[in-house]
């Protein structure tokens, strides 16, 4: 089983500024890696598909980047409503596996 | 625009087997994609169940394959998981989503409590 590793847990950005948030799988896949966010009640929503595509209808201060074992979501300018917990995904062997999720707060 | 709904009892006893169904509308489940079970216990993370594919044939996380089947059944859009044996650490929010490798639609969720 791939074990995904996101950090920081928790990440305190101030709105208008730029985050940036990690993940590492512990083998290879490709870029067979999904970012979603979650906020509180709701069910996680696609932002990124094959480690750098925008899924339809996010903005493009949402950016991804990487390959093999460590993958980068960058957030530019922060809005309000960007703080959330996001979580990375592979698919690139069974079983599928997620990160433990990094919150990212309003500092 | 596809949407998935999860229904089921959101209360289960302990020993007891865990069943919910997640109807499917806007996309015919036999058309593709794989069908998945994922789930994420109160103030933590995603964990992934389980996958399904419209002819049957089923992918388990191996730390549930023991107490885990999916079906689908293609007549009534519609597909399912039971969890058989279920004690407090499987309260959860159990969701149902869509996946061609990264999960693009994904149910409101259910809550399922296990307790006596």
């Amino acid at each position: 089983e791939i074990v995904m590793t996101q950090s920081p847990a928790t990440l305190s950005v101030s709105p208008g500024e730029t985050a940036t948030l990690s993940c590492r799988a512990s083998q290879s896949v490709s870029t067979n890696l999904a970012w979603y966010q979650q906020k509180p009640g709701q069910a996680p929503r696609l932002l990124i598909s094959g480690a750098s595509s925008r899924a339809t209808g996010i903005p493009p201060r949402f950016s991804g980047s990487g390959s093999g074992t460590e993958f980068t979501l960058t957030i530019s300018s922060l809005q309000s409503e960007d703080f959330a917990v996001y979580y990375c995904q592979q698919h690139n062997n069974w079983p599928h596996t997620f990160g433990q999720g990094t919150k990212l707060d309003i500092k | 625009q596809v949407q998935l709904q999860e229904s089921g009892p959101g209360l289960v006893k302990p020993s007891e087997t865990l069943s919910l169904t997640c109807a499917v509308s806007g996309y015919s489940i036999s058309s593709g994609y794989y069908w998945s079970w994922i789930r994420q216990p109160p103030g933590g993370g995603l964990e992934w169940i389980g996958s399904i594919y419209h002819n049957g044939g089923t992918y388990y996380s191996p730390s549930l394959e023991s107490r885990v089947t999916m079906s689908v059944d293609t007549s009534k859009n519609q597909f399912s998981v039971k969890l058989s044996s279920v004690t407090a650490a499987d309260t959860s929010v159990y969701y149902c989503a869509s996946h061609a490798g990264y999960y693009l639609y994904w149910g409101q969720g259910t809550l399922v409590t296990v307790s006596s």
